[in-house]
């Protein structure tokens, strides 16, 4: 069976501040992807980044930077200098061997207050 | 390329009715599927298709049936409308490799009174 734990619910920051959202993960499989997806106010889903469980790379895009570590199952993301724009729910996802369904969390409400 | 469609956007249903929620693709993915959102809940997956003609159940499919007779469609039935079926639902489609990722439609939001 295939889990992911988005342990904040919502965080509210001041623009500017870095923030972090958590995902913890757990899977049985040795093969497996992980995602971030950005749902903004007006609903659509946003792929963010997809990361295989072989690649522990942090990856780095502009604001946005990625944590991957096996040895706790933890993906996180962090964004850097928080701006208004960012304020979405963000959903951790992942999706195990070759079943190829998507399990999400359940999301983090991020709000950037000016 | 449209990618993956939706329609309607926006539905009132009474409790009792049933409709056809719309997904179509126009990418040639093998791989569609069915979820729905709930406020603080994530997406559930509803149900899932590998390819025309074949269909599996997701976490929830209890109160929806599908069918998928082309590659590109995958209508959602929703037979008797309940309160408990109001939620946004999305369809996404995947090529079956899971490098290439997943594409979502933009969602329809089902209210059932």
């Amino acid at each position: 069976a295939q889990k992911v734990t988005q342990a904040q619910t919502e965080i509210s920051v001041v623009e500017k501040e870095d923030v972090t959202l958590d995902c913890v993960y757990e899977t049985r499989d040795t093969t497996y992807y992980l995602f971030w997806y950005k749902q903004p106010p007006s609903g659509e889903l946003v792929f963010l980044i997809r990361r295989n469980s072989f690649d522990e790379q942090n990856e780095i895009s502009g604001r946005y930077s990625w944590n991957f570590q096996k040895s706790t199952s933890s993906f996180n993301f962090t964004i850097t200098a928080s701006q208004v724009v960012d304020s979405a729910v963000y959903f951790c996802a992942l999706v195990g061997g070759s079943n190829y369904k998507l399990t999400f969390g359940k999301g983090t409400l991020l709000t950037v207050n000016p | 390329n449209a990618g993956v469609t939706q329609t309607p956007k926006f539905r009132i249903l009474k409790i009792g009715q049933s409709m056809t929620l719309q997904c179509a693709q126009d990418m040639n993915h093998n791989y569609m599927y069915w979820y729905r959102q709930d406020p603080g809940m994530g997406l559930k997956l509803i149900y899932y298709s590998v390819g025309a003609g074949i269909t599996d159940k997701g976490e929830v499919p209890n109160g929806y049936n599908v069918s998928r007779s082309t590659t590109e469609d995958f209508p959602l039935r929703l037979e008797l409308a309940a309160p408990s079926q109001t939620s946004v639902y999305f369809c996404a489609s995947s090529p079956g490799t899971v490098n290439y990722g997943y594409t979502f439609g933009s969602g329809t939001r089902l209210t059932v009174v």
